[in-house]
């Protein structure tokens, strides 16, 4: 499957806790972005990586939020000290021209 | 970002074809349309794109009105797996382009 993959697909948490999602892009896929979409909505955006550099974040990304491309290869989300207005679905796209996205990682703050 | 506005909903029958329509009446020059859909369960899938011609392609068809103001997705056949929510997006051109969402149009595909 040369599609983008993401992992965990589900994610269950405790409030507090902190947890890291894992996006692969497509290879040779030198952008790649990060949405949040709750339940009814469309996704929105978070950020944005052009290789390994990180070049826009929007400003619902919150201090306690992450994310990472080292290498411009995969790229990691974090959320630290999870809240419950955090559970969403956390999609990963990446871009060679149209965004091509992953099947999402599904959080759950209890 | 300039706003686009879809039908909340629209309803279709197996295999007739479809027209689902947006309203981009601030669009700008640089701006481009581009049609995604997410099915149940799954990330958002890219339908079609286009700046000012008409486009075509093997999943849809892309008629943009001559001022730009509106644009409509063509699904030739309806499929009961083309139910979905279709969003309508504008991204300026260039080498980024965020995608912004909106709540997009559920499609029921009526068998």
């Amino acid at each position: 499957d040369t599609g983008v993959s993401q992992n965990p697909r589900h994610k269950i948490t405790k409030r507090g806790q902190n947890v890291t999602f894992r996006c692969d892009p497509i290879s040779e896929h030198n952008r790649l972005y990060w949405y949040r979409q709750t339940l009814g909505q469309g996704p929105e955006f978070l950020t944005y990586f052009q290789n390994e550099a990180q070049l826009e974040k929007s400003r619902l990304l919150s201090d306690r939020f992450s994310a990472e491309r080292p290498k411009g290869s995969f790229s990691t989300l974090e959320i630290q000290r999870t809240e419950q207005g955090d559970s969403a679905m956390y999609l990963c796209a990446s871009s060679f021209g149209g965004q091509f996205f992953g099947p999402g990682t599904r959080l759950t703050v209890l | 970002d300039a706003k686009t506005t879809q039908p909340n909903s629209m309803e279709s029958n197996e295999e007739e074809p479809v027209h689902l329509p947006c309203n981009h009446s601030t669009i700008s020059g640089t701006d481009y349309i581009h049609w995604y859909r997410q099915l149940p369960s799954q990330g958002p899938e890219y339908v079609i794109h286009g700046l000012t011609s008409n486009v075509n392609n093997r999943m849809a068809s892309l008629a943009i009105a001559e001022d730009r103001k509106s644009s409509t997705l063509i699904l030739h056949r309806a499929t009961l797996r083309d139910a979905a929510v279709y969003y309508c997006i504008l991204a300026h051109g260039g080498s980024n382009y965020k995608l912004t969402f909106g709540k997009g149009t559920l499609l029921t595909v009526n068998p």
